[in-house]
């Protein structure tokens, strides 16, 4: 069975500050995706990003970015200048909509 | 716009009585699903959905039914409601895509306290 560990619950930075999210999965698939939603404090859930299991070249979005390795079964999250919108719940998750438990980032002005 | 809507999205009831939350989408999408926030436990399924006509159970079915009758709509019915069923609830949906790749629309989120 998939599992997915976020083992920080809560991470508390100042506003510039780079941050990183860890994500741990488990998988016995072959081929898979995962998956990064942000929850602000507003309540809903947005879907931030999808990575497959065949690339595990580094994703940058502005000031986001990913780095997916197999090797370490690892999906990390590293928000660069952190700004305090990035405050939020954030979720990893399998493509069996398995779910970490979160991570809530404060960022601090 | 493409989206999930979930009603009511605050609701206050007490031990024992039914109450369904409905969700519609109006993607066409083939899969949906209904899940559970709790504080520490990140989101955990309660039912999902392949397709009209097709349900099958999550990590945490107890207490719950649904029903997908229709391809747009997906209501969570609480039969006999408990305390331990307070918990902020989410609708998802997706198109089915190429093995899993879609990624989950949301809804807004239904708070339900029981008393």
């Amino acid at each position: 069975a998939q599992k997915v560990t976020q083992a920080q619950t809560e991470i508390s930075v100042v506003e510039k500050e780079d941050v990183t999210l860890d994500c741990v999965y488990e998988t016995r698939d072959t081929t898979y995706y995962l998956f990064w939603y942000k929850q602000p404090p507003s309540g809903e859930l947005v879907f931030l990003i999808r990575r497959n299991s065949f690339d595990e070249q580094n994703e940058i979005s502005g000031r986001y970015s990913w780095n997916f390795q197999k090797s370490t079964s690892s999906f990390n999250f590293t928000i660069t200048a952190s700004q305090v919108v990035d405050s939020a719940v954030y979720f990893c998750a399998s493509d069996k909509l398995i779910f970490g438990t979160g991570t809530r980032l404060q960022v601090f002005p | 716009e493409a989206q999930v809507t979930q009603n009511p999205r605050y609701l206050i009831t007490v031990t024992g009585k039914k109450l369904t939350v409905t969700c519609s989408q109006n993607m066409n999408h083939e899969y949906m699903s209904w899940y559970r926030q709790d504080p520490g436990l990140g989101l955990r399924q309660i039912y999902y959905s392949m397709n009209v006509e097709v349900t099958d159970k999550g990590d945490v079915p107890e207490g719950y039914k649904v029903s997908r009758k229709e391809k747009r709509n997906f209501p969570l019915i609480l039969e006999s409601p408990s305390p331990n069923q307070t918990s902020l609830y989410f609708c998802a949906s997706r198109g089915q895509g190429a093995s899993h790749a879609g990624e989950l629309f949301f809804g807004e989120g239904s708070r339900l306290t029981v008393l």
